[in-house]
């Protein structure tokens, strides 16, 4: 496509209900991350992936949240036991080769409110 | 890992002046500074980025500068406009496992 996509752009749930967030990586993009924004707060590093795999899961806040990408493609994160700390915005991003110096392309990320 | 640390927040200047943001790293090995800039309802997208072998950085409007001896990078926007109103994240890398670390981020005001 002609951007990263993230579905869905918004999202409300109870506390404790699961959560599945989407990303579509730029066509060809072998690197996938995700981030959190929290309100007035910098991007936290989540999770990145490179192909399939995930070299790097330290950023993942507990074991309520679990990542997964397949073909190389497309990206879910899923929040279990929904908290309201929460809530944030989600961003994804992908870049070329998964260089740390490559320019990054970010979604507009999925705002994520728990009740 | 990485610390990266900037500021100011939050800064309001009057439309035709300019505006300078800064950020300091913790890691003496790092050697790539982006900046991205995040519209409202949008995500982050990169405006310029400096490496260390070079000291300034020039696009325009918009300029870099790195001092690698005290660890400090700056942002300078001259002639500002009403559409250069965003939150700017500066980042820094060391091209090692950590990846990009981003300051906190800075909400640029342009009074009209």
């Amino acid at each position: 496509g002609a951007g990263v996509s993230q579905s869905p752009s918004n999202k409300v749930t109870e506390k404790g209900k699961d959560v599945e967030l989407r990303c579509d990586p730029i066509s060809g993009h072998t690197a996938l991350y995700w981030y959190r924004q929290s309100l007035g707060q910098g991007l936290e590093f989540l999770i990145y992936f490179q192909g399939n795999s995930a070299p790097d899961k330290s950023g993942l806040p507990s074991d309520r949240f679990s990542a997964e990408r397949t073909g190389g493609s497309v990206s879910t994160l899923t929040i279990q036991r929904t908290q309201q700390e929460d809530s944030a915005v989600y961003l994804c991003a992908s870049s070329l080769g998964g260089s740390a110096d490559e320019k990054l392309f970010f979604g507009s990320g999925t705002q994520l409110s728990v009740l | 890992g990485e610390n990266v640390e900037q500021h100011p927040s939050t800064l309001s200047v009057q439309e035709g002046d300019s505006a300078v943001i800064k950020c300091t790293y913790s890691d003496s090995a790092s050697n790539y500074f982006p900046w991205y800039k995040q519209e409202l309802g949008k995500g982050p997208q990169l405006i310029i980025d400096i490496r260390s072998n070079v000291g300034e950085k020039k696009d325009q409007r918009i300029a870099v500068t790195l001092n690698k001896t005290a660890k400090h990078f700056s942002l300078h926007i001259t002639e500002t406009q009403p559409e250069d109103s965003a939150v700017y994240f500066c980042a820094a890398s060391g091209g090692g496992a950590d990846g990009l670390t981003f300051g906190k981020g800075t909400h640029l005001i342009i009074q009209p």
